[in-house]
């Protein structure tokens, strides 16, 4: 089934903890990105990522970092985890940046305390 | 700015009516447009696109409206089901894929 993980599903830490949020699609995806979802603002993308080695800020970057080491892996990681960081996170995939259809995750819920 | 909005964060729609939600964009380049279903717990799921070169296209009871002239984008659900009880929100894209915020689909008995 072709589809795209995210772990953990659920995760509660405390400001300036560092964590990692995976995210792996099985579809051969070149084209995988992360977005927040926030009340009242939508899905806003924080980064992207063309190709293995290849990634790129998008609108809402700050305190966040990510790495493409391969295909297949797109992990988030936020190195220092603020309050303002509590949100709903999408990892996406698709098969190339022009290619229109784009599979979601089912979200990691995050609260930062 | 460039945005994509909906004009109502909530509708409710009698169990076997048509839904009706709409959006209103702002960026007149964008080529490209997705209406996406969001059920709670779950991430986006895509239901139907449509490029800027066409005026409708329809799914299985569901049909996209794209009016240029005014900047407006229309999803009509056919025969409301319960499992049709989701956020609907739209994007566009032009350089980069641009979400709504979305509108509440809340379908009553």
């Amino acid at each position: 089934e072709a589809q795209v993980t995210q772990n953990p599903r659920y995760l509660i830490t405390v400001t300036g903890k560092k964590l990692t949020v995976t995210c792996s699609q099985n579809m051969n995806h070149e084209y995988m990105s992360w977005y927040r979802q926030d009340p009242g603002l939508g899905l806003r993308q924080i980064y992207y990522s063309m190709n293995v080695e290849v990634t790129d800020k998008g609108d809402v970057p700050e305190g966040y970092k990510v790495s493409r080491k391969e295909k297949r892996n797109f992990p988030l990681i936020l190195e220092s985890p603020s309050p303002n960081q509590t949100s709903l996170y999408f990892c996406a995939s698709r098969a190339e940046r022009n290619q229109e259809t784009q599979y979601f995750g089912p979200g990691t819920r995050l609260l930062v305390l | 700015g460039e945005s994509v909005g909906l004009h109502l964060p909530t509708l409710s729609v009698q169990e076997g009516d048509n839904s009706i939600i709409n959006c209103a964009y702002s960026n007149s380049a964008s080529d490209y447009f997705i209406w996406y279903k969001q059920e709670s717990g779950k991430g986006p799921q895509f239901i139907i696109d449509i490029r800027s070169n066409m005026d409708k296209r329809q799914g299985q009871r569901v049909t996209v409206l794209l009016n240029k002239t005014v900047k407006h984008l229309s999803l009509q659900i056919a025969a409301t089901q319960p499992g049709d009880s989701a956020v609907y929100f739209c994007a566009e894209r032009d350089d980069k894929i641009i979400f709504g915020k979305g509108t509440r689909l809340h379908i009553l008995p």
